[in-house]
């Protein structure tokens, strides 16, 4: 079946280590996203990717960063500069286009102490 | 920016009641509205989506409307069943790359 992996599925980290979190997809789609959904708050663009080796911030990429080397694979460290890095992360994929479906792993629970 | 206002924050229903749930959009050249389902620890789910041309969409038992002058679009759940239970966020963008999420419905159907 074609999907998005994301691992792990719960991550925990000191204050002041960096984290990176996995995101695999063989969907074949060129785009790829990260968002960040923290408690009654909609889903918040991180970074996103049309392209490989192309990237591009999105509206709170601060503290966030990512890779794409790969189509199938679109990894995104959070640095200890990120303040408040506890949260849930979710990475999608999507052909490119205006009315293209975002597709979306089912997420990483990332817990800094 | 765009900047999409959904309510209510959660809607707790009688199972084989109708659920609704109304998203506001600012930017009028906003031209494609999807609707996610996510379940508990789960990613958000397609459930349905209208593009601006259209003035409603209907999947089964859910549908959605779209009225352009008004700027807002509703999703409407018919014959709720308990395993419709989840959140429910609305969206609205102009290509993938700005689309803006609502801040989701907590739908609870009960049996």
């Amino acid at each position: 079946d074609g999907g998005i992996t994301q691992s792990p599925k719960y991550l925990f980290r000191k204050e002041g280590q960096n984290v990176t979190l996995s995101c695999e997809q063989n969907l074949n789609h060129d785009a790829m996203y990260w968002y960040r959904q923290d408690p009654g708050q909609g889903l918040r663009l991180i970074y996103y990717s049309q392209i490989v080796n192309d990237f591009q911030k999105g509206d709170i990429a601060e503290g966030y960063s990512v890779s794409r080397e790969k189509k199938e694979s679109f990894p995104l460290t959070v640095t200890s500069a990120q303040k408040n890095p506890t949260a849930f992360y979710l990475c999608a994929s999507s052909n490119p286009g205006t009315y293209s479906p975002l597709h979306f792993g089912n997420g990483t629970r990332l817990t800094v102490t | 920016g765009e900047n999409v206002e959904q309510h209510p924050s959660t809607l707790s229903v009688q199972e084989g009641d109708s659920a609704v749930i109304k998203c506001t959009y600012s930017d009028s050249a906003s031209n494609y509205f999807p609707w996610y389902k996510q379940e508990l620890g789960k990613g958000p789910q397609l459930i349905i989506d209208i593009r601006s041309n259209v003035g409603e969409k209907k999947d089964q038992r859910i549908a959605v409307t779209l009225n352009k002058t008004a700027k807002h679009f509703s999703l409407h759940i018919t014959e709720t069943q308990p395993e419709d239970s989840a959140v429910y966020f609305c969206a609205a963008s102009i290509d993938n790359n700005d689309m803006r999420f609502g801040a989701g419905t907590r739908l609870t159907v009960k049996p």
